[in-house]
């Protein structure tokens, strides 16, 4: 158990809506991180926010997007869903921006598009 | 991840040690990970090394750092068949934001 909580831990949407993923990090975590793994791939990086600002993106495009709250959770919205958005979600907290044994996975969300 | 390398799949038998091989590409990686994934779960960090250390020893896991040919290896020692799972390996950079993974190795153990 790493104290990262992540829901809905599996969703359906239909291509072209939109939807919300939400993460509870560990507490005393000010950083949250996010991540898209496709099938077969490792974990890519989506983006990062510290204390409610983003601070750091990866390569996907601006309907991917996220918030973070004072009390450091997060969510991660993807507008006009693609089939190739169809993916794992992780979620990773830290304390900063987290180095040696500081990042904390959570579960995921197994998000479908059809 | 295209910075970081892996081979797809090992089998080993029960008992054997399992030796699991990453390469990467940025000479400026601080820390450098181990995480363990088994099916529709999570990421689990299982050790990680810093990048001025040739080896790190943990139980039955070791992780062999080479800095010079950019190459990284956890051994398994006396592997059973709960660490049938995938493997990825991932590096941090400093002023980068975000880890960078390997695509996985999948470690499958025969009883």
């Amino acid at each position: 158990e790493t104290g990262v909580t992540q829901s809905p831990t599996h969703l359906i949407k239909t291509r072209g809506q939109q939807v919300t993923l939400r993460c509870s990090s560990q507490s005393g975590h000010n950083t949250v991180s996010w991540y898209q793994q496709a099938l077969g791939q490792g974990p890519q990086f989506i983006f990062q926010y510290y204390r409610e600002e983003e601070n750091g993106r990866g390569n996907f495009p601006p309907r991917f997007s996220g918030l973070q709250f004072p009390n450091y959770s997060s969510e991660l919205n993807v507008n006009a869903l693609e089939l190739d958005d169809s993916a794992l979600y992780l979620c990773a907290s830290s304390l900063e921006t987290g180095f040696g044994n500081t990042i904390y996975f959570g579960e995921g969300s197994w998000l479908t598009v059809v | 991840g295209e910075d970081v390398e892996q081979s797809l799949f090992l089998s080993v038998r029960e008992g054997d040690s399992s030796v699991i091989n990453c390469t990467y590409t940025d000479s400026s990686s601080t820390y450098l990970y181990w995480y363990k994934q088994e099916p529709g779960a999570g990421l689990q960090l299982l050790t990680y090394i810093f990048s001025n250390m040739d080896m790190k020893q943990d139980q039955r896991l070791t992780v062999l750092l080479n800095k010079k040919d950019k190459h990284l290896s956890l051994r398994i020692a006396d592997t059973q068949t709960g660490d049938s799972a995938i493997y990825f390996c991932a590096e941090s950079i400093p002023g980068r934001r975000a880890l960078t993974f390997g695509s996985g190795t999948r470690l499958q153990v025969q009883p």
